[in-house]
């Protein structure tokens, strides 16, 4: 049984650019959760989402950021017009009902 | 609302030596508590929890963590490192898990380094 797959691994995208940062969760989960790592800081929370729904959201920034898990293919954690502030690791989770199970990343760099 | 805090953001320990990671937490309701262990450039992988029961938690790796409610602390203990100990160790907390849904807040991160 796979884990949580993330893709890709590593993001370099220019001031202006959208980024789109893809998570498979693990064979049976239906609840999927991205989080946030700056530089030298813990995990915050962004989003939690069901299959088709947004359950919470009240981790995301306002603008530019958006979030889906469609009912099928892998959620996708969008950015649009990114940022030298969004350079940061972007890791999801996958639950089935509890415990969740962490993807190994995705390390977004804006230049 | 909940939080977590771990005051020590560095932690240097010669190898085979003890060791304690420090977590204190607040809640407004019962918990449950977590360590993760991250290695670079890695995920993070859980190395115990705490849902009820046994104050006294045993994880992965020969660590341990103890449940001590009026201090609303979770230490992370390992009686004696070994240089693949290596990481940052993120505490964390969540409230119950209300329809599959559980909300985690981490603290910021101890980076344990094992000298030779």
């Amino acid at each position: 049984n796979a884990g949580v797959m993330q893709n890709p691994r590593h993001l370099v995208r220019r001031r202006g650019q959208e980024a789109r940062l893809r998570c498979s969760p693990m064979k049976g989960h239906s609840h999927v959760y991205w989080y946030r790592q700056l530089p030298e800081e813990g995990l915050k929370f962004m989003v939690y989402l069901q299959k088709e729904n947004i359950i919470d959201e009240s981790g995301m920034p306002k603008e530019r950021f958006s979030a889906e898990f469609p009912k099928e293919g892998p959620s996708i954690l969008r950015i649009q017009q990114v940022v030298r502030g969004d350079s940061a690791a972007y890791f999801c989770a996958s639950s089935s009902s509890g415990e969740q199970y962490f993807g190994p990343g995705t390390r977004l760099t804006v230049t | 609302a909940q939080s977590v805090t771990q005051l020590d953001s560095q932690v240097p320990v010669f190898e085979e030596a003890p060791v304690e990671l420090r977590c204190n937490y607040s809640s407004s309701v019962s918990v449950y508590l977590f360590w993760y262990v991250q290695y670079p450039n890695q995920g993070l992988q859980l190395l115990l929890k705490y849902l009820s029961g046994s104050t006294l938690v045993k994880g992965i790796n020969g660590f341990e963590a103890e449940f001590n409610k009026s201090q609303t602390s979770f230490h992370l203990r390992k009686p004696s490192v070994h240089i693949s100990d290596t990481a940052e160790y993120f505490c964390a907390v969540s409230g119950p898990n209300s329809g599959g849904y559980q909300k985690v807040t981490f603290g910021t991160g101890t980076k344990l380094q094992v000298i030779p």
